[in-house]
């Protein structure tokens, strides 16, 4: 099975703290993603990843950035936290470059920001 | 438009009943559709995926797509309370990296 995991359930960060969230594979996939969940809004693409050192913008990439430096590893940043960054973080890999294959999701963290 | 729209929901069906829930996409290139089952405060996870057109099962779980009509369903057969969550459809978009989700239908079944 497909493991996927995240270094915190939740998290409760003041505002202008620099904050990491970590995820890893074990599955040797290609494609790391991250996501953020809010009510009524879906799941929205901060970044992905399809490749070691590679990294691609998303939908809303303001605020954040990544790093992946391992193949396993792909690690979400806050630079400077606010409260409108608080929600519900998911990362995700799936196998093979491209959006057409299955995506497998961590737990999720979920992140406030005070 | 949205790229992938889905009815918020809540769909409601009694327990036994089929639970169909829809999805349309406006990217007629897609390839790739999937479905995801998120119960309340947990990550989504795959309960299916389909390529081509028409009907794929597994399980009490029917994927249906139709390319001509840019839409593709989930039908649940006797559904259970445990399949009360919520569902996401996605879609794999032309030629690039990303999936794109809706922002999925909630569904409860009533015991």
């Amino acid at each position: 099975d497909v493991k996927v995991t995240q270094s915190s359930r939740y998290l409760v960060k003041r505002t202008g703290e620099k904050v990491f969230l970590e995820c890893v594979q074990d599955m040797d996939h290609e494609n790391m993603f991250w996501y953020r969940q809010d009510p009524g809004l879906g799941l929205r693409l901060i970044y992905f990843s399809y490749d070691v050192k590679m990294k691609e913008k998303g939908d809303i990439p303001e605020g954040y950035s990544v790093s992946r430096e391992k193949k396993e590893r792909f690690s979400l940043i806050l630079e400077s936290a606010s409260t409108n960054q608080t929600s519900m973080y998911l990362c995700a890999s799936s196998f093979g470059r491209g959006g057409n294959y299955e995506q497998y999701f961590g737990p999720g963290t979920r992140l406030t920001v005070t | 438009q949205k790229e992938v729209e889905q009815n918020s929901g809540p769909l409601s069906v009694p327990e036994g009943a089929i639970a169909s829930l829809n999805c349309t996409y406006s990217d007629r290139g897609s390839q790739s559709f999937f479905w995801y089952r998120q119960y309340s405060g947990k990550s989504p996870e795959l309960i299916m995926f389909i390529y081509s057109n028409g009907d794929k099962e597994d399980g009490r779980f029917t994927a249906q797509l139709n390319k001509a009509s840019q839409y593709v369903s989930l039908l649940i057969r006797d559904s259970q309370p445990s399949d009360s969550a919520t569902y996401l459809c996605a879609v794999g978009n032309t030629g690039g990296f990303k999936t794109i989700f809706g922002a999925g239908t909630r569904l409860f079944v009533k015991a």
